[in-house]
Order: C-alpha cells, then sequence, then structure tokens
C-alpha cells in the first residue's frame, strides 16, 4: 500500500524559508504513471494546489505561487520537497503531499496525513 | 475566494439522500472532468469520485458524481453517520494551467 509521510520544521519565522519533504514508502516515485504534488490547507479554509513534479524534476507551479514555491525530486531517496520562500502568517497551513495518477484516475489518488506549519516570530 | 464554489454546509438525516453541489466555468468544470474528495480533519484527504462519476475501488455505491455544463454534484444516499466530514471538488482550470479546489461542503449528520 503506498503511503506519503510529510516531514519538515512546524514552526518557521517570518520571511524566512519553508521547507518540507515528502518520503513514499509502498511503491515507486519513479514511475512515468505518476506526478507528485504539494497541496496545502489554511485553517478554516479550503485546499489550494501548490505545485507537482514529474520523477525526471519537470514541474509546474500555482501561478499565486509561482515566484515564491521550489519543488524538487530525489529518487535514490524516494522523496520529493517543497521550499516556499519570503514566508508570511497566510502561509499557516496544514501542507500535504499527495501523488497524481495520470492513468487511472487522473487525480490525486493518494495523500500523506499533512504537517502543520506556522509562521509566527 | 475559490473559483469553484461550494455550499458551506449540508445536513441530513441517517438513510436520507443528500446533494452537494460545486460551480464553475467554462476554464475548468465546462471543459475538465471534476474529481470529489472526502475529508475528515487530521487525516489524510480521501478520492471519493474520479471522472466526473467513477468510483475508486472501496467506495461505496452510496456515492455518485455527476457533471452538467459549468456544474457538478456529488449525491451521497443512504447517509450514515460516518459520512460527516467535509467534501471539496476539483478540477483542472486551463486559465489557471493548475489545479482547482473549491471551498469545501461541511456536511453534518443530524
Amino acid at each position: 500500500q503506498l503511503q506519503l509521510q510529510e516531514s519538515g520544521p512546524g514552526l518557521v519565522k517570518p520571511s524566512e524559508t519553508l521547507s518540507l519533504t515528502c518520503t513514499v514508502s509502498g511503491g515507486s516515485i519513479s514511475s512515468s504513471s505518476y506526478y507528485w504534488a504539494w497541496i496545502r490547507q489554511p485553517p478554516g479554509k479550503g485546499l489550494e494546489w501548490i505545485g507537482s513534479i514529474y520523477y525526471s524534476g519537470s514541474t509546474y507551479y500555482n501561478p499565486s505561487l509561482k515566484s515564491r514555491v521550489t519543488i524538487s525530486v530525489d529518487t535514490s531517496k524516494k522523496q520529493f520537497s517543497l521550499k516556499l520562500s519570503s514566508v508570511t502568517a497566510a502561509d499557516t497551513a496544514v501542507y500535504y503531499c499527495a501523488r497524481r495518477d495520470m492513468v487511472a484516475t487522473n487525480t490525486f489518488d493518494y495523500w500523506g496525513q499533512g504537517t502543520l506549519v506556522t509562521v509566527s516570530s | 475566494q475559490s473559483v469553484l464554489t461550494q455550499p458551506p454546509s449540508a445536513s441530513g438525516t441517517p438513510g436520507q439522500r443528500v446533494t452537494i453541489s460545486c460551480s464553475g466555468s467554462s476554464s475548468n468544470i465546462g471543459t475538465n472532468i471534476v474529481n470529489w474528495y472526502q475529508h475528515l480533519p487530521g487525516t489524510a484527504p480521501k478520492l471519493l469520485i474520479y471522472s466526473n462519476n467513477q468510483r475508486p475501488s472501496g467506495v461505496p455505491d452510496r456515492f455518485s458524481g455527476s457533471k452538467s455544463g459549468t456544474s457538478a454534484s456529488l449525491a451521497i444516499s443512504g447517509l450514515q453517520s460516518e459520512d460527516e466530514a467535509d467534501y471539496y471538488c476539483s478540477a483542472w482550470d486551463d486559465s489557471l494551467n493548475g489545479w482547482l479546489f473549491g471551498g469545501g461542503t461541511k456536511l453534518t449528520v443530524l
């Protein structure tokens, strides 16, 4: 059974860079059938797609966050990572990593449990 | 404000049928498939419906999805207490060139 697990600091200071890692287990991160994504949910609000990455390193980002986001992948470690720079309180959210199956469902079919990141001094 | 519009809340009694709507535009729902997720706070969101009306393995047939024009709906029949959760619609947006989610609907089983 595929599992995704987010990890990283739960507290980040304003203007600094938020860094999270998602570790994939129980399946391959290098399959041509999948993209890997970061999605967040601010407190009391809905879900927001941040960006996605292919195992080859190809990325695409939400235009509203593009200037501050970098997503990378390390296939040897079966991990992909998120960096969000110049954070503010508005970036406080539960951050999820997810798999997008491009073949069977063409959507996000597996998600991590999520990790809360608070931006505060 | 989400580009995909959902009612913030819905409710029903056990055994009832409830529907949750999701309204979009020609650049998202109008031309692309709609997916639905069930989310219990503190847990991983669960894919409930994909490609407008397809259920992943393991999802009861009490859950069904439909799409017409620039709107989509999720229907839950035979409502059960364990269906109490937040529900989100999602679709690709050709103008944004990215994925959109609705604002979410909190379903209460009375």
